[in-house]
């Protein structure tokens, strides 16, 4: 069975961290690029960041303007999210996801809440 | 970047009726391969997303085939033949190319 943890969510003061951790199973994870994906309360999802499978190649959104840090450690089969610098506009549940483009597997957790307040 | 817009945004239906999404892009979804990648997602209230269908019209495993999937360029459509209960929640299409952008999301709730 597939599945895909997330961890690591909790309450943040603004310009505080986090770092969100995803642990990976029942697939092969160090073959899938994999993202980061939020989703504000009651909106939309938006894309955040994502790291090819060897982690040569990493992306993020304009929004994150250095703040976030993606990585990845394959002999864990874990994604890592560091987030630095948290805005109240950061405040949302973040999902952990392969994002497939073709017919290999599109894998999602369950997500971990980050709420930024002071 | 690419904006990628739903119509309707809301979407309710008769159970057992037809329904209806659609999804534009602001620019070409035809990928340099020749290919076009255009993935239509379904999140149920307090769930995570579950792609129903991947490259305009492909069907994941286990999506029942009265979802489907139509389009090219930048117009995309999805369609559902006959809703049933479980198929309420929100609809979002996606470009998974880099970057990803999501729709906006169209919520289906039964009249």
């Amino acid at each position: 069975e597939v599945q895909l943890v997330e961890s690591g969510g909790g309450s943040a003061q603004p310009g505080g961290s986090l770092r969100l951790s995803c642990v990976a199973s029942g697939f092969t994870f160090s073959s899938y690029w994999m993202h980061w994906v939020r989703q504000a309360p009651g909106k939309g999802l938006v894309w955040v960041s994502g790291i090819r499978n060897d982690g040569s190649d990493i992306r993020y959104a304009d929004f994150v303007e250095g703040r976030f840090t993606i990585s990845r450690d394959n002999a864990k089969n874990t994604l890592y999210l560091r987030m630095n610098s948290l805005r109240a506009e950061d405040a949302a549940v973040y999902f952990c996801a392969t994002l497939a483009v073709a017919d290999t597997g599109d894998y999602w957790g369950q997500g971990t809440l980050v709420t930024v307040s002071s | 970047d690419v904006v990628m817009t739903q119509s309707p945004l809301s979407l309710p239906v008769t159970l057992g009726q037809p329904a209806s999404i659609s999804c534009r892009s602001s620019q070409s979804l035809v990928h340099n391969d020749g290919n076009t990648y255009l993935n239509w997602l379904h999140q149920r209230p307090g769930q995570s997303p579950r792609r129903l269908i991947y490259e305009v019209s492909k069907r994941d495993s286990g999506v029942p085939d009265r979802f489907s999937g139509s389009g090219s360029g930048t117009h995309f459509t999805l369609k559902i033949n006959r809703v049933e209960a479980e198929d309420v929640g929100v609809y979002y299409c996606m470009k998974p190319t880099h970057p990803s952008t999501f729709g906006q999301g169209t919520k289906l709730e039964i009249k």
